[in-house]
């Protein structure tokens, strides 16, 4: 069975960092590419980053590049998001999502950006 | 940036009865490979989304057959045969043809 497990978030002040972590089990995550998605009530749902199955390649949306690193460790089966310079309007649940096309979500975890 | 458009964002549905979803993408969802990679998601009150249908018309496994998806181009459909308890919920549709992906703002399905 396919498990995305994540973890890492919480509340952060405005300026903030946190790091998100994705635990994958049940399939083959070094082939597998992986993104962050994120969900909020008023901009719905928003893919945040993408990173290949090796890692040698990543994309990022306008509003958080230079601030958010996507990565992954393969031996670990494990995908990351660190995420620097929050802003409130980075405040919403993050998936850990596998595939080009979204095939498996996790969970998620909650970020909240607030002072 | 593409965006997907959806309608209608609310789908009050009688039960046994058929319902069906709009999803329009402003550019092409064509990719260079030749496939069209559209999908469809559904998220059940407190759930995270779960794809239902990817490459426009193909189910995923465990998907019930009374849902379906067509289109091409631009405009893509949802359809449920016949509507269950069970189907209430949010759905997206998706692109993954271009960076950034894109969803719609989403139908919320409902029970009459």
């Amino acid at each position: 069975e396919v498990q995305l497990l994540e973890s890492g978030g919480g509340l952060v002040q405005p300026g903030g960092s946190l790091s998100l972590s994705c635990a994958a089990s049940g399939f083959s995550f070094s082939t597998s590419a992986m993104t962050w998605v994120r969900q909020t009530p008023g901009k719905g749902l928003e893919c945040v980053s993408l990173i290949y199955e090796s890692g040698g390649k990543t994309y990022y949306i306008d509003s958080v590049k230079g601030r958010f690193t996507i990565s992954r460790d393969n031996s670990k089966n494990t995908l990351y998001l660190e995420m620097n310079s929050l802003r409130a309007e980075d405040t919403a649940i993050y998936y850990c999502v596998t595939g080009w096309q979204s095939s498996i979500w996790g969970q998620g975890t909650m970020v909240i950006v607030s002072s | 940036d593409v965006v997907m458009t959806q309608s209608p964002l609310s789908l009050p549905v009688t039960l046994g009865q058929p319902a069906s979803i709009s999803c329009r993408s402003s550019q092409s969802l064509v990719h260079s490979d030749g496939n069209t990679y559209l999908s469809w998601f559904q998220q059940r009150p407190g759930q995270s989304p779960r794809r239902l249908i990817y490459k426009v018309s193909n189910r995923d496994s465990g998907v019930p057959d009374r849902f379906s998806g067509s289109g091409s181009g631009t405009d893509f459909t949802l359809k449920i045969s016949r509507v269950e308890a069970e189907d209430v919920g949010v759905y997206y549709c998706m692109q993954g043809t271009h960076w950034p992906r894109a969803f719609g703002q989403g139908t919320k399905v409902e029970i009459k």
